[in-house]
């Protein structure tokens, strides 16, 4: 079955300091991989999604992310954190098939930033 | 702008009380979810539509119906049979049910109990 993993439940980082929030897979064949973000009280919003091609990929507001077939992960960087990056970012995989289409969310990382 | 717009933002259910939460989109999507998200769960699918007048149970369906009547909406009704309806609802929607589809969100309506 698919499962998206993100091991990390809360991230602390100084602003202006490098993020890489962590993203690991089940899934047998090249799956859509997405990344969304979600500030409180609100919904979420694609910072990125990856489907094929160019295993790095460049999303909204700054961030990239990186797909790693060996690894089974897809992480999210950003070199320089903001305050405003503060929030829950959740990573999603997205069946390929017609016919059991799924998206399935992680839990979620939490991330703080200090000044 | 078009956009997914969710009512109300908070809600409060009295027990043995059937609550509707509102979801419109704009965007002409055809594929429209409901998610209940509670702290440390991530997003769990209560309910899907892939077309007007159809619907699906997704994995946490009981205690919740849903109507499609229109492309625009996909109101959830949270009945009394949910004994811990408690949580943060999501709704979203989608150009179409497909994998590679991004979704896009309301900003939620957050249910608790009196």
């Amino acid at each position: 079955a698919q499962s998206v993993t993100q091991p990390d439940i809360h991230i602390t980082v100084s602003e202006g300091a490098s993020l890489e929030l962590r993203c690991n897979y089940s899934y047998g064949a090249t799956p859509y991989l997405f990344w969304y973000v979600q500030s409180p009280g609100q919904g979420l919003q694609l910072l990125l999604k990856y489907f094929s091609g160019d295993t790095l990929v460049q999303g909204i507001k700054g961030f990239e992310a990186e797909f790693k077939r060996s690894q089974s992960s897809f992480n999210l960087r950003k070199p320089s954190v903001h305050w405003s990056d503060a929030a829950e970012y959740f990573c999603a995989v997205g069946d390929k098939g017609t016919g059991g289409f799924k998206t399935i969310f992680g839990a979620g990382t939490r991330l703080f930033v200090k000044a | 702008d078009g956009g997914i717009t969710q009512s109300p933002k908070y809600l409060f259910r009295k027990e043995g009380q059937n609550v509707t939460l509102s979801c419109e989109q704009n965007l002409n999507h055809d594929a429209m979810y409901w998610y209940r998200q509670d702290p440390g769960q991530g997003l769990r699918l209560i309910y899907y539509s892939q077309i007007v007048n159809d619907f699906q149970k997704g994995d946490i369906a009981e205690g919740y119906s849903v109507s499609r009547e229109k492309k625009e909406s996909f109101p959830l009704t949270v009945t009394s049979a949910q004994k811990n309806p408690t949580a943060f609802y999501l709704c979203a929607s989608s150009m179409r049910r497909s994998g590679d589809q991004p979704q896009h969100f309301g900003d939620g309506t957050r249910l608790s109990i009196l």
